[in-house]
């Protein structure tokens, strides 16, 4: 049973305009939660986090909203541009050492049309 | 070089072969791990290690022999794999916590 589940496998948008990457998790335990990033032959790399403390965070063009009652999570990219084509994946823990396990989601193909 | 590296990148064994996936962190971190990532699943956390100890062992197959002799290196020795193993495995490491780990670029493995 998948803890952290993202239902979109992809996702396609207009340059410009707003990317919106949905995530769902189901143990309320989790208190951190974070979104990579990976493109083809390249290792995911980390894009933005976001502490069960808080509801929003953002950098840039991208922001994080957390809804803890919901257990849902979503990424927003701001405009969209065409190097944001990528995999996307979400991720939750409540790690606060390397013994603990972060959990990650299938993962949502964006792509960005120019 | 820098971060974490893996060779080779890319691997073609047959089901009786043996072979090794090597990593490398070049960040001074005291954790590594692997990973399986097959296609349109979830990454699978396989080992990890702590100051080149095995603390977690995912219920991972013994055909999949991990190896850490310092906290740079960590290899991943194959054994007699399935066809079903075939998938990327990626290694990654961080310092202290598992939130911040930095992966490497994969190794794609088919298993023929």
């Amino acid at each position: 049973d998948q803890q952290v589940k993202q239902n979109s496998p992809s996702l396609s948008v207009q340059e410009g305009r707003i990317s919106i990457l949905n995530c769902d998790y189901t143990n309320s335990m989790f208190d951190y939660f974070l979104w990579y990033k990976k493109y083809p032959a390249e290792g995911p790399t980390f894009l933005i986090s976001i502490s069960s403390i808080k509801d929003k965070n953002e950098d840039g063009r991208f922001t994080v909203f957390l809804n803890k009652s919901a257990k849902h999570l979503s990424l927003h990219i701001v405009p969209s541009q065409p190097g944001d084509s990528a995999v996307y994946f979400c991720a939750a823990t409540r790690a606060k050492t390397s013994y603990d396990k972060v959990i990650f989601g299938p993962g949502t193909s964006l792509s960005v049309i120019p | 070089e820098t971060g974490v590296t893996q060779t080779p990148r890319h691997l073609v064994m047959g089901m009786t072969n043996k072979k090794s996936l090597k990593c490398e962190q070049h960040l001074g971190h005291n954790a590594m791990y692997w990973y399986k990532q097959s296609a349109k699943k979830p990454l699978e956390l396989m080992f990890v290690y702590n100051f080149k100890e095995q603390t977690e062992n995912n219920s991972v197959p013994s055909r999949f022999s991990p190896e850490c002799p310092n906290s740079s290196h960590l290899f991943l020795h194959l054994h007699t794999l399935q066809p079903e193993d075939s998938a990327l495995y990626l290694c990654a490491s961080s310092q202290g916590s598992a939130r911040e780990q930095y992966f490497g670029p994969g190794t794609r493995l088919t298993v023929t």
